[in-house]
């Protein structure tokens, strides 16, 4: 089955404390991407990668990492996470967003809370 | 920044009639695209329509695109249960990413 599969689907944990949100899909998309949702501030672009060892920022970066060894994988990663990182995540892939009418295809999402 | 902006925010009808959702967005576009979100899952793709069409129709969903207006309208008809979820426009204008609305949470009621 073709999907995006993020790990954990919760997470809960303190301030400074590293933690890695998974991002794995099937699909053999080139483009991936991380989004969070907010209350009152829809979803927004952390990072996006194109392709193997290409990423870039995106609206909201600040405090996030990512790494795309590998087409399949592409982690998020929170060096010293904050409470203002307490958010829900989302993964998503597409072939090739760069091309005209691509669609994105999401994970389950990850529910973060940082005490 | 918010380039897609839904309304109504919030819109609850009866099971069997139809919910208009609106979308106003800022910039010119390539496409837009609707998806919906069930209460914390991830966002599902329902309906792509590209700059140059007016009207797309997908099952009991009709999206209608005036870029004179930079808006959009999606039509379900004949509501369900099942269709009670969060639903996002979102565009793409390029830059390698979509811009997504807050989207519109709609209610069916028995």
């Amino acid at each position: 089955e073709a999907q995006v599969t993020q790990n954990p689907r919760y997470l809960i944990t303190v301030t400074g404390k590293k933690l890695t949100v998974t991002c794995s899909q099937n699909m053999n998309h080139e483009y991936m991407s991380w989004y969070r949702q907010d209350p009152g501030l829809g979803l927004r672009q952390i990072y996006y990668s194109m392709n193997v060892e290409v990423t870039d920022k995106g609206d909201v970066p600040e405090g996030y990492k990512v790494s795309r060894k590998e087409k399949r994988n592409f982690p998020l990663i929170l060096e010293s996470p904050s409470p203002n990182q307490t958010s829900l995540y989302f993964c998503a892939s597409s072939w090739d967003l760069g091309l005209a009418n691509e669609k994105l295809f999401f994970g389950s999402g990850t529910q973060l809370s940082v005490l | 920044s918010q380039q897609g902006e839904e309304d109504p925010q919030a819109l609850s009808i009866q099971e069997g009639e139809n919910a208009t959702m609106n979308c106003s967005y800022k910039t010119s576009i390539n496409n837009l695209q609707w998806y919906r979100q069930n209460s914390g899952r991830g966002l599902v793709h329902l309906i792509l329509i590209r700059s140059n069409e007016r009207e797309k129709h997908s099952g009991r969903l009709r999206v209608t695109l005036d870029t004179s207006k930079k808006s959009s309208s999606l039509l379900i008809t004949a509501s369900r249960a099942a269709d009670t979820a969060s639903y996002f426009c979102a565009t793409d204008a390029g830059a390698q990413k979509l811009v997504f609305g807050q989207g519109t949470r709609l209610t069916i009621n028995p």
